[in-house]
């Protein structure tokens, strides 16, 4: 079954660790999106990518950084959490084209920085 | 700055009775429009999308879409309280969507 995963789920550690929150999509899609939610808050986009080796910074200044290796992979790194990075984050995906542009989300993962 | 604006309610509503959420985006040469729904604590999930002036329908959902007015509603007909969520309105821009900020919806039984 076509699916957009994401792991962990929940994760919590403390101030000045890396961590790589993983996203990985079975349904061939080119782009693929990062945002970061607070509760009850707008989404942010931090990151997306329209493909192998393209990334681009979202609307909201983020410090943690991405990459897009394989079409179906598309991890982020936070290489010093700090508690400010305590947040839910979502990772989304899209065809390309007229019609093709919906964006499926993952079930996120929770972040809390101590 | 492309702008997707939504009521950020609450919009309460009795059980059995229509919602009405509306939204407003300001790039004009948008052609794709989406609803969310997002419970507490969860990711968004696709409620309808349209892409043509009208109404589209699905179930007890009802999207409208007035380009000329850069207009977008959902209409929820025989509002359940598991209908209680917040709703994202979406709006295609340059590749990729523009979320509004999400009207929170809450069906009283």
């Amino acid at each position: 079954e076509a699916d957009i995963y994401q792991t962990p789920r929940y994760l919590v550690i403390g101030t000045g660790k890396k961590i790589t929150l993983e996203c990985s999509q079975t349904m061939g899609h080119d782009k693929m999106y990062w945002y970061q939610q607070d509760p009850g808050m707008e989404l942010h986009l931090i990151h997306y990518s329209y493909g192998v080796n393209s990334t681009e910074k979202g609307d909201l200044s983020s410090e943690s950084t991405v990459s897009r290796i394989r079409t179906e992979h598309f991890p982020l790194t936070l290489e010093s959490a700090r508690p400010s990075h305590t947040s839910q984050y979502l990772c989304a995906s899209s065809g390309t084209g007229v019609r093709q542009d919906t964006q499926y989300f993952g079930p996120g993962t929770r972040l809390t920085v101590l | 700055q492309k702008e997707v604006e939504q009521n950020s309610g609450p919009l309460s509503v009795p059980e059995g009775a229509i919602a009405s959420l509306n939204c407003t985006y300001s790039d004009r040469g948008s052609q794709s429009f989406f609803w969310y729904r997002q419970y507490s604590g969860k990711s968004p999930e696709l409620i309808m999308s349209i892409y043509s002036n009208g109404d589209k329908e699905d179930g007890r959902f009802t999207a409208q879409l007035n380009k000329a007015s850069q207009y977008v509603s959902l209409l929820i007909r025989d509002s359940q309280p598991s209908d209680s969520a917040t709703y994202l309105c979406a709006v295609g821009s340059q590749g990729n969507l523009i979320f509004g900020k999400g009207t929170k919806l809450s069906v009283k039984p």
